[in-house]
């Protein structure tokens, strides 16, 4: 365990469907990211959150909606998905005056 | 626009051989820059870092990588290869003046017995 965890690890839902991803870190950091990773692009920068305040988001369609209660939870909430929103997405932590992310293991998402 | 290139889709090396994973970047200042691994199903893990000093940085697992500035490039080296290095690794660099890390688009890195 690296310290930042995702649940779940795997989902498959439908296009009509609402579900969300969950990430948990213990590290004391205070900025957490949202990544999507698809096969041979670079990984994705979807969110950043900063002492709990939205300070990025990429562009990304509004179908995708962050929420981060507090510093150590982060969440990602899923509605009328698409088939190429099909990706792991991939949880970050770290430290303002550090360098480096502490990544989850991912949620591999499903969109059938 | 800050950038990193990873040229190789997949690299091939023998068991017990020297592997270089390569990486080239642009930045506007100085670079900070980083090695990530990503086993199958899981997530990246931190592998090393250059941010200033010796240009030969090492890091986790027996690898090193070589800071040159001329060339621009950030190549992730191991002397002798193990089949358990067979991963996905990614080379990031820092956003110059932010908190953002740009990500190349992955190496694949097959270790043959």
């Amino acid at each position: 365990e690296t310290g930042v965890t995702q649940t779940p690890r795997h989902l498959v839902m439908g296009m009509t469907n609402k579900k969300s991803l969950k990430c948990e870190q213990h590290l004391g950091h205070n900025a957490m990211y949202w990544y999507k990773q698809s096969a041979k692009k670079p990984l994705e920068l979807m969110f950043v959150y900063s002492l709990e305040e939205r300070v990025e988001n990429n562009s990304v369609p509004s179908r995708f909606s962050p929420e981060c209660p507090n510093s150590s939870h982060l969440f990602l909430h899923l509605h009328t998905l698409q088939p190429e929103d099909s990706a792991l997405y991939l949880c970050a932590s770290s430290q303002e005056g550090q360098y480096g992310y502490t990544f989850g293991s991912g949620t591999r998402l499903t969109v059938v | 626009a800050q950038s990193v290139a990873q040229p190789e889709d997949q690299v091939n090396v023998a068991e017990g051989n020297p592997l270089t994973v390569k990486c080239t970047y642009s930045v506007s200042g100085n670079p900070y820059l980083f090695w990530y691994v990503q086993y199958p199903n899981r997530g990246l893990q931190f592998l090393l870092k250059y941010i200033t000093g010796d240009n030969l940085v090492k890091g986790s697992y027996g690898f090193e990588a070589e800071f040159n500035k001329s060339q621009t490039s950030f190549h992730l080296k191991k002397p002798s290869a193990l089949v358990s290095d067979s991963a996905l690794y990614f080379c990031a660099v820092r956003d110059t003046g932010t908190y953002k890390y740009i990500f190349g688009t992955g190496t694949r890195l097959k270790v043959l017995a």
